[in-house]
């Protein structure tokens, strides 16, 4: 069965101190993992799509990597804005259009 | 474009009614999707359309539930009876395909069963 694991489940940090945030995933071939930032009593809004192990994406202080069994989401130098939960999410490769998501991450950027 | 559009916002029911949870997808997206959201089960496909036809219900919890998209602009979820475990906030989301593009969600649906 596929499965989505983020962690950690909740990340507090200062303005200014990077972190990253791991998608760990076990899926039979994977079409594409994709992450998404959620606000509080909003929908989900895209972020990235990652298709192969290797690549990596980028906007604003957001960075994605890909390998076989993880995704990361680095944040450089966050901000207040920053703060969100990050959701990750697969997609199999005999499942199109379904997404399967992570529990996600919470992530609190304090000035 | 608005984005994707849902109604009402909040619902307030009692036991044992009916619900209905509206859905105006982003003109062009051929494919719309339902999804469930609460803090136990997180984020849940629950059913998906292509071109106003159901592809795939797989995640549709029981009979109680039904989805339809009787047009390209609108899409109906409906629960009878409701019940309190179905509380939870329901995201409708559309795309121009099913691959690798983003879907974009609308605002939710908090529903609340008493």
């Amino acid at each position: 069965e596929d499965q989505v694991t983020q962690s950690p489940e909740a990340l507090r940090l200062q303005e200014g101190e990077s972190s990253s945030l791991n998608c760990s995933y076990t899926v039979s071939g994977l079409r594409g993992l994709f992450w998404y930032r959620q606000d509080p009593g909003k929908g989900p809004e895209f972020l990235f799509t990652l298709y192969s192990a290797g690549e990596e994406k980028e906007k604003e202080r957001l960075k994605a990597t890909l390998t076989k069994k993880e995704s990361f989401l680095h944040i450089t130098a966050p901000k207040p804005e920053d703060s969100a939960t990050y959701l990750c999410a697969v997609q199999a490769g005999d499942s199109w259009g379904k997404l399967q998501f992570g529990a996600g991450t919470q992530v609190v950027v304090t000035p | 474009d608005a984005g994707v559009i849902q109604s009402p916002r909040h619902e307030v029911t009692e036991m044992g009614q009916e619900v209905t949870l509206r859905c105006k997808p982003i003109s062009g997206h051929d494919y719309l999707f339902w999804y469930r959201q609460t803090m136990m089960r997180g984020l849940e496909l629950l059913i998906y359309f292509n071109n106003n036809v159901p592809i795939d219900d797989s995640g549709m919890p029981e009979d109680r539930f039904s989805a339809k998209m009787p047009n390209a602009s609108f899409s109906t979820l409906k629960i009878q009876p409701s019940e309190p475990r179905d509380s939870a906030v329901y995201f409708c989301a559309s795309s121009f395909d099913a691959g690798g593009t983003e879907q974009f969600f609308g605002p939710g649906t908090r529903l609340t069963v008493l």
